[in-house]
């Protein structure tokens, strides 16, 4: 079984200014992890996923994860935030088919 | 190309009602998984389709059950309701080929938000 551990409910940033929003996972096999965002009354969408290669992986909206297997870690960077990503971000991983476990879920707060 | 739809996107029933929440995959999508979303518990697996059979099923009682039709799409129902069923439901798809992870990364749609009173 896997599990994700979030470890912060909620991340307070001014506006342009870096944000990482962190991620452990616990898995005895391996996996594959993913970011996703949900903004208010909306569904999750796909900011950027790790399946294989590289380590570090690019995603949009300027977003950018760093895969780190020795410390189980898949967090979450931003160099400079916008308003506009304020929201809810979760962090998911899977062993390899669809089902996917999930973070409880960290609420990113953007203040002018 | 046309994205996850689900419908309704809002509802209200009482409780001991029955709900049927629809989700129409992306074309040529064809897994479907659906997931429960509530403030206290999170996003939960509830279970998943693959060619009109359930291939995983989460930790939910018999009263959560789903089915998918042959052209992908998929329904869930949940029966004699309760207080606690209250919850924003998300449908997602994926092309799901074995061995292939790139192809089961999941879309989700914008979810069925149920109100129990």
């Amino acid at each position: 079984a896997q599990s994700v551990t979030q470890l912060d409910s909620q991340v307070p940033v001014f506006e342009e200014a870096p944000v990482e929003l962190r991620c452990n996972y616990s898995s005895s096999v391996s996996v594959y992890l993913f970011w996703y965002v949900q903004y208010p009354n909306q569904g999750l969408q796909l900011l950027l996923k790790y399946l294989s290669g590289s380590t570090l992986v690019k995603g949009i909206n300027g977003f950018e994860a760093e895969f780190n297997k020795s410390q189980t870690s898949f967090h979450l960077r931003k160099p400079s935030v916008h308003i506009s990503d304020t929201a809810e971000y979760f962090c998911a991983v899977t062993p390899g088919y669809s089902t996917l476990t999930f973070g409880k879920g960290t609420m990113l707060l953007v203040s002018p | 190309k046309a994205g996850v739809t689900q419908t309704p996107r809002y509802l209200i029933k009482t409780r001991g009602q029955q709900v049927t929440l629809s989700c129409s995959p992306i074309s040529g999508h064809r897994s479907v998984s659906w997931y429960q979303q509530t403030p206290g518990q999170g996003l939960q697996f509830l279970f998943e389709y693959f060619s009109e059979t359930q291939r995983n099923k989460g930790n939910f009682p018999g009263r959560f059950s789903g089915r998918q039709f042959s052209n992908s799409r998929s329904e869930m129902n949940v029966s004699t309701l309760e207080l606690g069923d209250s919850a924003l439901y998300l449908c997602a798809s994926s092309l799901y080929r074995q061995g292939a992870a790139g192809a089961n990364v999941l879309t989700f749609g914008a979810g069925s938000r149920l109100t129990v009173l």
